[in-house]
């Protein structure tokens, strides 16, 4: 079975509105920690966003916000007021068990805005 | 910030010969790298973990003789392609931890590797 699922190969947005990354994961560990990177056409992976298993709030960076729904395992992204450099692959991640554990990605979902 | 730098960033070589690709911690001390492929459009596949002075820890399906991995010492890493075929041609990424920290992931900038 997957950890981690990114259900939407692709997602169109325009410049200026907000955009929603879907991501669920599976574990039974109950200490684990998401996370958001975008890698843009360069390759290079960027860190946007980081929830641990116990945090009490959702985590914000900026104009990124993760929606954390333990009960549903959902950690979905939110990107306020887009913008054209924001147009990347999104990938949600996933550490199990003790930090510094091998990251899981999804597959995936390519953002694209357009003006 | 923590940064990892990871050579070359491109390379074409020919079919059976070997490749070797570099991640260096430059200001911090990485006990674990990691070592991920990524096809086109796909996700990043995690090849192996290497802990500093000891053998790597390969994943199912994953040819340890072919993808070489060497961590001798505790800013380098380096990931060796042997006998190099067309269908090892991919993006070679590697990411280090940076002690225990929940989110001290860093990663490298990637080596696209291509064989001709």
């Amino acid at each position: 079975a997957q950890k981690i699922t990114q259900t939407q190969p692709g997602m169109f947005v325009q410049e200026k509105e907000a955009v929603t990354l879907d991501c669920t994961y599976d574990t039974s560990d109950p200490s684990y920690g998401l996370f958001w990177y975008k890698q843009p056409s360069s390759g290079e992976m960027i860190f946007l966003i980081y929830q641990g298993s116990y945090d009490q709030q959702n985590a914000t960076e900026g104009r990124y916000s993760l929606n954390f729904q333990k009960a549903r395992k959902s950690a979905n992204l939110v990107i306020s007021a887009s913008q054209l450099g924001d147009s990347a692959m999104y990938f949600c991640a996933m550490r199990e068990s003790q930090a510094g554990t091998a990251l899981i990605f999804g597959k995936g979902t390519t953002l694209s805005v357009s003006s | 910030g923590a940064v990892v730098s990871q050579h070359p960033s491109r390379v074409i070589c020919k079919s059976g010969t070997s490749v070797k690709i570099e991640c260096r911690s430059l200001d911090f001390q990485a006990t674990t790298m990691f070592w991920y492929r990524q096809f086109p459009k796909q996700s990043l596949m995690l090849m192996a973990t290497s802990n500093e002075g000891s053998k790597a820890t390969y994943e199912q399906g994953v040819e340890k003789d072919k993808f070489l991995i060497n961590h001798a010492s505790l800013t380098l890493s380096t990931l060796t392609v042997t006998s190099a075929h067309p269908e090892d041609s991919s993006f070679y990424i590697c990411s280090a931890v940076r002690g225990s920290l929940n989110y001290g992931y860093t990663f490298g900038s990637g080596t696209r590797l291509t064989v001709v």
